[in-house]
């Protein structure tokens, strides 16, 4: 069954430095997402992305992050200048929209667990 | 804007038994998408079960199953004969028109011999 894969699967970076997170979506797929986890709470969107613009994004969403699709398979998320509470589970995810059947049902890879030292 | 709500942080059950997990939600559309996710210890995000508004049919996947009341913006989730593996927290979830996602708090379930 094809799937979202990320990497890292964990990463400790020290606060300040940049992160760039990788996910290679399904490949069929044309609707890109971010989402973050912080410990013990819920899933929260950060953003979207759908033929190579950002088509929403979240207010957590702000000038530190970026996102990029630099080739036809992956997409990344960039941190900027990193804090201590960027410390997260970071959930890549697409999806495929088409009339009927399985649309708008949205796949999630692993998680890239970020701790911010 | 659309918002999700599981009212039930921690659910307990026997192993073999039934348990269902509540959710309520509130939006304007009436062309929408709902989902219920399994996050294992592993933390990664599994869907189990997916719900499309306009379907008066519930779904089911099997020991999996849904009570969709649309009226009543109602989305439970139904675990039959639950097995020690089922045990995880999950997570309601709402799509419409904007696509992205908006979860609820999540249910912790616990299953004990």
């Amino acid at each position: 069954e094809p799937e979202v894969t990320q990497t890292p699967s964990h990463q400790v970076t020290q606060m300040g430095q940049e992160v760039i997170l990788r996910c290679v979506p399904i490949s069929n797929h044309l609707y890109f997402y971010w989402y973050r986890q912080i410990l013990g709470q819920k899933v929260e969107f950060l953003v979207s992305f759908y033929n190579n613009e950002i088509s929403e994004k979240s207010e957590i969403f702000d000038d530190q992050f970026s996102v990029e699709r630099p080739d036809g398979s992956n997409f990344t998320l960039k941190i900027r200048s990193t804090k201590l509470e960027d410390s997260a589970m970071y959930f890549c995810a697409s999806s495929e929209r088409v009339i009927g059947g399985l649309r708008n049902t949205i796949y999630f890879g692993e998680g890239s667990w970020l701790t911010v030292v | 804007a659309q918002t999700v709500t599981q009212s039930q942080p921690e659910m307990s059950v026997q192993e073999a038994e039934t348990v269902t997990l509540s959710c309520t939600y509130d939006t304007s559309e009436s062309d929408y998408y709902l989902f219920w996710y399994k996050q294992p210890p592993s933390r990664q995000m599994i869907l189990v079960i997916r719900q499309e508004a306009y379907k008066q049919q519930n779904a089911t996947e099997n020991r999996f199953s849904v009570n969709f009341q649309k009226a009543a913006k109602s989305f439970s989730l139904k675990i039959s004969d639950s097995q020690l593996g089922d045990a995880a927290m999950y997570f309601c979830a709402y799509t419409g028109t904007a696509s992205k996602l908006t979860f609820g708090t999540g249910t912790r379930l616990q299953v004990t011999l």
